[in-house]
């Protein structure tokens, strides 16, 4: 069964940094593009970065870009966001999904976390 | 980018009737567009993918259809867990959702 699990969110201060993990089984993860979608209450879901099977490449949305960084540990089955320069407009649920590669660059997500809160908020 | 506009926002139905969900690219995407369920505190699921192709254990009475700018997802018959809400998904050109349509019981 294929499981995703989030963890690290939380309350921090505008201007802070804050890193989620997602633990990922039940599937061979180092054959998969791995992803991040966040959704902020009570709103619709936005993507925001995706990484390839070994690391390589990585795709952000242009709103994070400079600020969040996403890698993973295909030893360990495990992703990483790297938030820094938190905003109120970062706050949201983010979760972590596994990819599926319709082409290049044509991607959605067939299975996904339950995941973690982030609020920026002084 | 592509801006995805789903109607209505919120659907009331009566459990056993059809609900049809409608879902509008501000251009074309082809075939490449996606549907989600996401029940109440829980995590997305995916639907229908390619227009209309169902996902790994998905019922029957959820069929999706629709091509280029104009897409629908149909529930034939509601049950009790289908009320929802209900998010498409373009990946033909970068990946941008919808704002969801809420499936209420009417």
């Amino acid at each position: 069964e294929v499981q995703l699990m989030e963890s690290g969110g939380g309350l921090v201060q505008p201007g802070g940094s804050l890193r989620l993990s997602c633990s990922a089984s039940g599937f061979t993860f180092s054959s998969y593009w791995m992803s991040w979608v966040r959704q902020a209450p009570g709103k619709g879901l936005e993507y925001v970065a995706s990484i390839k099977q070994d690391g390589s490449d990585k795709i952000y949305v242009d709103s994070v870009k400079g600020r969040f960084t996403f890698s993973r540990d295909n030893a360990k089955n495990s992703l990483y966001l790297q938030m820094n320069s938190l905003r109120a407009e970062d706050t949201a649920v983010y979760y972590c999904a596994r990819d599926v590669r319709a082409a290049a660059g044509r991607h959605y997500f067939d299975y996904w976390g339950q995941g973690t809160l982030v609020t920026v908020s002084s | 980018e592509i801006v995805m506009t789903q109607s209505p926002v919120t659907l009331s139905v009566s459990p056993g009737e059809r609900a049809t969900l409608s879902c509008r690219a501000s251009q074309s995407v082809s075939s490449n567009l996606a549907w989600y369920q996401q029940r109440p505190g829980q995590a997305p699921r995916l639907l229908i993918y390619g227009a209309t192709a169902r996902a790994t254990g998905i019922p029957a009475r959820f069929s999706g259809s629709g091509s280029g700018t104009e897409f629908t997802l149909t529930i034939s018959s509601l049950q009790s867990e289908d009320f929802a809400v209900y998010h498409c998904q373009q990946y033909n050109n970068w990946r941008t959702f919808g704002q969801g349509t809420k499936v209420e019981i009417k």
